[in-house]
């Protein structure tokens, strides 16, 4: 089973539709929970962390259950230019390991 | 901008070559991290330098090792290259105290 888990899409959706993302991570030790967002042919880069009492980011919300090694994001009122792939990302000992991710296409 | 540059940015080996892949940290940044990005994966941890020491490593074989600077840059070497080594290596820099990786343009590899 691998570490961290994602279905990997893509999804397609239109402008303005809210989507859902989730995550299960297989080993209950890891310390700290994040999404990164990667655009085609770049680094990823942080977009949020995540915890147990959930946290919100303008038009994203991400949240964490740790019962459930689960982790999901949900970004409202989609915009073209939230069109990329969402990596869930957990770390033990600062060593991050990444899912495979998730591709959002957000179309007009 | 992260302030982590990568050089280069373009590889082209073949099997069998060695390759040395640079990495710039950001200012204030004593800890770097290297990582392997296959097409349609995400990214694999290869190993971590603190201190000029290497104090964490992936399920990376041998062939793949590194070195870190006293000014905190550092070098990924692989040996032997094989096909499979074709990926986006991707570097990562952070304060020791702090969690959040901050990671550079990343080296596309190709090896034919």
């Amino acid at each position: 089973r691998k570490e961290v888990e994602q279905d990997p899409g893509p999804f397609n959706v239109p402008e303005g539709a809210t989507v859902a993302f989730n995550c299960t991570y297989s080993n209950s030790a890891s310390q700290s929970f994040f999404w990164y967002r990667q655009d085609c042919r770049k680094e990823p880069k942080l977009l949020m962390s995540v915890y147990s009492s959930g946290n919100e980011d303008g038009r994203f919300t991400a949240q964490l259950n740790r019962a459930s090694q689960y982790i999901s994001l949900l970004i409202r009122d989609s915009k073209l230019s939230d069109s990329a792939t969402y990596l869930c990302v957990v770390t033990r000992y600062s060593t991050l390991t990444f899912g495979k991710g998730t591709m959002l296409l957000v179309s007009p | 901008e992260t302030g982590v540059t990568q050089s280069p940015t373009h590889l082209i080996k073949t099997r069998g070559q060695q390759v040395t892949l640079r990495c710039s940290s950001q200012s204030g940044h004593n800890t770097v991290s290297w990582y392997q990005q296959a097409l349609g994966q995400g990214p694999q941890f290869i190993f971590q330098y603190y201190r000029e020491e290497e104090n964490g490593r992936g399920n990376f074989p041998p062939r793949f090792s590194g070195l870190q600077f006293p000014n905190y840059s550092s070098e990924l070497n692989v040996n032997a290259l094989e096909l499979d080594d074709s990926a986006l290596y991707l570097c990562a820099s952070r304060n020791v105290s702090q969690e959040t990786q901050y990671f550079g343009p990343g080296t596309r590899l190709l090896v034919l």
